[in-house]
């Protein structure tokens, strides 16, 4: 079974910019929880997506959206790029709530 | 919400050792307990997760425990080898939440 798969895996944009982040979860997966790694804050929850339906939010500031398709594939969008954005970004999926959340190798964004 | 503190934040272990890290939790109502390991460049790999109605469970060389009343749980890896370095991760999500909230992580280096 393929595991999580997000593209890219490396980007370099410069502030003020914008990025859209990929997902594909496991075949049957139907929710998918976006995180971002920082050295300083850790793993920090952005929000969770499960039938199309944002399900939960972290607290990140509005520049910071998401959609999930039909497919159940997700993507991540970051507006107006700031120097602080600069983190791995990490998709999980899991079957439903309360399962295991499995990681995918995240897209790693630098901002110039 | 759910706040997880992680101990310790380094550890050296001789191989062949066995290697401890210990996780408490705030949310008395969260019952379910994932353990994650990444490697560099890596995504976190669940590894182990326990559910708050058994107090162990057992995957080969790796335990977790947990102690509800008191509100903690470990990861007990023995007879460690090198490729158990990494960095160790504990979650807890809130009751009835998706979001996984995480500890500070834990570098663990086997001394060969």
């Amino acid at each position: 079974k393929a595991g999580v798969t997000q593209t890219p895996r490396y980007l370099i944009k410069t502030r003020g910019q914008q990025v859209t982040l990929s997902c594909s979860p496991i075949s049957g997966h139907r929710s998918v929880s976006w995180y971002q790694q920082t050295p300083g804050q850790g793993l920090q929850f952005l929000f969770e997506y499960f039938s199309e339906t944002q399900r939960n939010k972290g607290n990140f500031p509005g520049r910071f959206s998401g959609r999930q398709f039909s497919n159940s594939r997700s993507e991540m969008n970051v507006s107006t790029l700031e120097l602080g954005d600069s983190a791995l970004y990490l998709c999980a999926s899991s079957f439903d709530r309360n399962q295991p959340q499995h990681f995918g190798d995240g897209t790693r964004l630098s901002i110039l | 919400g759910e706040n997880v503190e992680q101990h310790p934040s380094t550890l050296s272990v001789q191989e062949g050792d066995s290697a401890v890290i210990k996780c408490t939790y705030s949310d008395s109502a969260s019952n379910y307990f994932p353990w994650y390991k990444q490697e560099l460049g890596k995504g976190p790999q669940l590894i182990i997760d326990i559910r708050s109605n058994v107090g162990e469970k057992k995957d080969q060389r790796i335990a977790v425990t947990l102690n509800k009343t008191a509100k903690h749980f470990s990861l007990h890896i023995t007879e460690t080898q090198p490729e158990d370095s990494a960095v160790y991760f504990c979650a807890a999500p809130p009751f009835g939440n998706e979001k996984l909230t995480f500890g500070t992580g834990t570098r663990l280096t086997i001394i060969p």
